[in-house]
């Protein structure tokens, strides 16, 4: 079966860092880049990083460059998101998802996401 | 980064009925766009790729248009399955950008 399946999430203060991963299956992973996209409740959907098959090069958005690092071991099938002075305004449900190149770069296949809560 | 404004934020429909949601680029982005329709509680779901590729299972009534700045997702024939929030996404560039969603209701 095809899945991504995402962990690490939980309640964290203000200013701590917290780790989430992101595990796939019944895919080839590492032909692919990977995303995390984050959606905070009630909120509309905001992509947050990104990065290649090879982990050649990686993005971010403004709203996280600088504090959040995505990295990925292939050997492992797993995405990860190192998040470091966590804001509440991180506060959302974390996914990741699949770049597929041939389908156009498109997301088509998503975890179900892993809460993130930053709160004192 | 690129803007995607999308309208409207919300529409009210009933089965049957033709829907149309735009999708408008703040710089050309050639066909870079997908179109994802997302359900309470969910996973987000890719349904159109390449602006008018729809992807695979999702049913022919969904239907997607456009080129350079300004996009259409069209759904021909509203469903009971088909209340939802849509997003445009734009995939020609780094940062990504969605649209900021459309909510259909009854």
């Amino acid at each position: 079966e095809v899945q991504l399946v995402e962990s690490g999430g939980g309640l964290v203060q203000p200013g701590r860092s917290l780790r989430l991963s992101c595990e796939a299956s019944g895919f080839i992973f590492d032909d692919d880049a990977m995303e995390w996209v984050r959606q905070a409740p009630g909120k509309g959907l905001e992509w947050v990083s990104g990065i290649s098959w090879n982990r050649g090069s990686t993005a971010y958005a403004d709203s996280v460059k600088g504090r959040f690092t995505i990295s990925r071991d292939n050997a492992k099938n797993s995405l990860y998101l190192q998040m470091n002075s966590l804001r509440p305004e991180d506060t959302a449900l974390y996914y990741c998802a699949r770049q597929h190149k041939v389908l156009h770069d498109a997301f088509d296949i998503w975890g179900q996401g892993t809460m993130v809560t930053v709160s004192s | 980064a690129i803007q995607m404004t999308q309208s409207p934020s919300s529409l009210s429909a009933s089965v049957g009925d033709r829907v149309t949601i735009t999708c408008r680029a703040s710089q050309g982005i050639r066909n870079d766009l997908g179109w994802y329709q997302q359900k309470p509680g969910k996973a987000p779901k890719l349904l159109i790729y390449a602006a008018s590729s729809l992807h695979s299972g999702v049913p022919p009534r969904f239907s997607g248009s456009g080129s350079g700045t300004d996009f259409t997702l069209t759904i021909s024939s509203l469903q009971a399955e088909d209340f939802a929030t849509y997003y445009c996404l734009q995939d020609y560039t780094y940062p990504r950008t969605f649209g900021q969603g459309t909510k259909v209701e009854i």
